[in-house]
């Protein structure tokens, strides 16, 4: 079975800042997908990245930079220079190995929700 | 830019009545799904569907529930008599290909059971 822990439930920060949402999980596969979502007040859920579990290259994009290490089973989210428009609930989700015709969904954790103060 | 539409966006239903909440998916979309998300916890699978049927289902998804899809755009998912413990956003999502690509989700629809 598959699981995504994000251990943060509550992290504030003041604008500016650089913060760092953690996320773990478990997978029996070899092969996989990791995502990130974000949930901003008004609920609906924003796509952010995806990422293959064979592709451990980091990656940043603007302020937003991701750090997947294979070998803790961790895909971390940094976001650089904290705005308050960042504040929301962030979810890491996990996706086992597809084949087509095999809608796998999505596992999701329980969110971080990140509060950036003016 | 394509997007996954979900409507109500809110409904208010007495327990025991039935609903249906309704989803336009991204046209050229295979893969369709249904997630629910408790105020304050997190994002649960409910079904998927593929091809005309439900690909898998959680423990969740009872025979309280059902999901269709009527015509070429449409993806339903209905509750027969719903519980207080049914209240939740549900979601509705899509997906292009099962193959490397990433679910886009709808708006969701905030049902309150009463």
């Amino acid at each position: 079975a598959q699981k995504v822990t994000q251990a943060q439930t509550e992290i504030s920060v003041v604008e500016k800042e650089d913060v760092t949402l953690d996320c773990v999980y478990e997978t029996r596969d070899t092969t996989y997908y990791l995502f990130w979502y974000k949930q901003p007040p008004s609920g609906e859920l924003v796509f952010l990245i995806r990422r293959n579990s064979f592709d451990e290259q980091n990656e940043i994009s603007g302020r937003y930079s991701w750090n997947f290490q294979k070998s803790t089973s961790s895909f971390n989210f940094t976001i650089t220079a904290s705005q308050v428009v960042d504040s929301a609930v962030y979810f890491c989700a996990l996706s086992e190995a597809e084949m087509r015709g095999s809608a796998r969904q999505l596992t999701f954790g329980s969110g971080t929700q990140l509060t950036v103060l003016p | 830019e394509p997007e996954v539409t979900q409507t109500p966006s809110h409904q208010v239903t007495q327990m025991g009545q039935e609903v249906i909440l309704r989803c336009v998916p991204i046209s050229n979309h295979l893969y369709f799904y249904w997630y629910r998300q408790i105020l304050g916890q997190k994002v649960e699978f409910l079904v998927s569907f593929y091809n005309n049927e439900i690909s898998e289902k959680s423990e969740i998804f009872d025979d309280q529930f059902s999901v269709e899809r009527p015509d070429g755009s449409n993806f339903t998912l209905k509750i027969r008599s719903t519980k207080l413990e049914d209240s939740a956003m549900y979601f509705c999502a899509s997906r292009l290909d099962s193959l490397n690509t990433e679910a886009f989700f709808g708006q969701g629809t905030r049902l309150t059971v009463v």
